[in-house]
Formats: structure tokens, C-alpha cells, sequence
């Protein structure tokens, strides 16, 4: 079975700082894997997708992360943490059409 | 642009009531789905539909019934509330395929007293 974990509930940063969360992922074959982020009371949006065309993959708001298949992971980065950033992040992966398997969490917080 | 529309945004129910929450989707998507959020669990995914007329199980489907009769509509009924079914739920509508993005509804907080 396909599954995703994401390492660390919460994650603080002071804001400027480098942005690292993680994922693992387990898949017996190449995955469709997501980072999607959820602002408070609101619902989950796609921050990027990573589809097998490159290992580096670039979303929105200054947010990429790369795959990398011998650590079986997909670790979202940013360089510079803006307060705006504080959300919580969820690693996913496809397991069939609509249908996602999600991570945890992790909460970002941001400091000023 | 509505995208993935759901009502109510709160519910309280008393154990036993049923009660269908809704969703409604403008972007003429054939996949709809539903799941649900609890604390520390991330999402998982009660029910699916892949068109008008189809619809399958997910990972957690007790306790709960969808039908899809219009592209537009995907609701779930919670046939006897049961305290275990206090959550976020979540309806969320895409394009065909295994990778397109999923656009999420705000939601609907649940509490079953």
C-alpha cells in the first residue's frame, strides 16, 4: 500500500530563515506525490505536484521541493520564511483517481 | 468563481440524527470526493465519484451514504451521528486523472454531542 509520512508536527522558523519539511514516501511503483497547505479555516490548496517529468518541482508562493527515490523522499524548501507561510503542510500521494492518502502535518510556524 | 462549494459551515447534531452535508461544484468536474479531518490523522477519504451515476468506497465509508445524480452535486449522509463522527469534513472536485490537483471546499466542522 502507498503511504506517506510526514516527520515533525510543528516546525518553527524565524522569519527569513530556510523552510525544510519532510516527507517519506512507500510505493511499489513510481508515485504521484503533492504538497498541499491549509490556512486556518480554510480548506487545502496544491502548492505543487511532482509527476515523474522532473526531480526538482516549483509551486507556488516561493515553495519546491525535490524527489529524490533512493531516500524515498519529497522534502518541500523555501529559502526565506515570510510570516505569511504559517499554515499547515500535508505531504500526499495518489493512490487512484480522487483518491489521496495524506500525511500528518506539519504546522509551519512562523517568528518574528 | 464558486469552485467547491459546501453548506453548512457548522453542525452540531445529537448521537442518532442523521443529516446530509452538501456540495456543489461550478467547474464541470467528473471526480468528487469527500474526506474527512481529524487531529493529528490528516485527511482520509470517506467516499468517492468518478461521474454522475458512480461513486465507490474510500478508506473510512461507516456510517455514511453518498449518491451522485448531477456532475454538479456530491452530497453525504450521515445516517445515525455517532460521537466517532465529530470532524472537518472536506469535499473536493477534480479533472480526470490520477494527477490533477484537487480544489477543496472550506469545509464543514461537525460536532456529534
Amino acid at each position: 500500500a502507498q503511504s506517506v509520512t510526514q516527520l515533525g508536527s510543528h516546525v518553527s522558523v524565524s522569519e527569513g530563515a530556510l523552510v525544510l519539511l519532510r516527507c517519506n514516501y512507500s510505493s511499489s511503483v513510481p508515485p504521484y506525490l503533492f504538497w498541499y497547505v491549509q490556512y486556518p479555516n480554510q480548506g487545502l490548496q496544491l502548492l505543487l505536484k511532482y509527476t515523474s517529468a522532473a526531480t526538482l518541482v516549483k509551486g507556488i508562493n516561493g515553495f519546491e521541493a525535490e524527489f529524490k527515490k533512493s531516500e524515498t523522499s519529497f522534502h518541500l524548501t523555501k529559502p526565506s520564511a515570510h510570516m505569511s507561510d504559517a499554515a499547515e503542510y500535508f505531504c500526499a500521494v495518489s493512490t487512484g483517481f480522487q483518491k489521496l492518502v495524506f500525511g500528518t502535518g506539519t504546522r509551519l510556524l512562523v517568528s518574528p | 468563481n464558486a469552485g467547491v462549494t459546501q453548506t453548512p459551515k457548522f453542525q452540531v447534531l445529537k448521537t442518532g440524527q442523521s443529516m446530509t452535508l452538501q456540495c456543489a461544484q461550478d467547474m464541470n468536474h467528473e471526480y468528487m470526493s469527500w474526506y474527512r479531518q481529524d487531529p493529528g490523522m490528516g485527511l482520509r477519504l470517506i467516499h468517492y465519484s468518478v461521474g454522475a451515476g458512480i461513486t465507490d468506497q474510500g478508506e473510512v465509508p461507516n456510517g455514511y451514504n453518498v449518491s451522485r445524480s448531477t456532475t454538479e452535486d456530491f452530497p453525504l449522509r450521515l445516517l445515525s451521528a455517532a460521537p466517532s463522527q465529530t470532524s472537518v469534513y472536506f469535499c473536493a472536485s477534480s479533472q480526470q486523472g490520477r494527477n490533477e490537483k484537487l480544489f477543496f471546499g472550506s469545509g464543514t466542522q461537525l460536532s456529534v454531542l
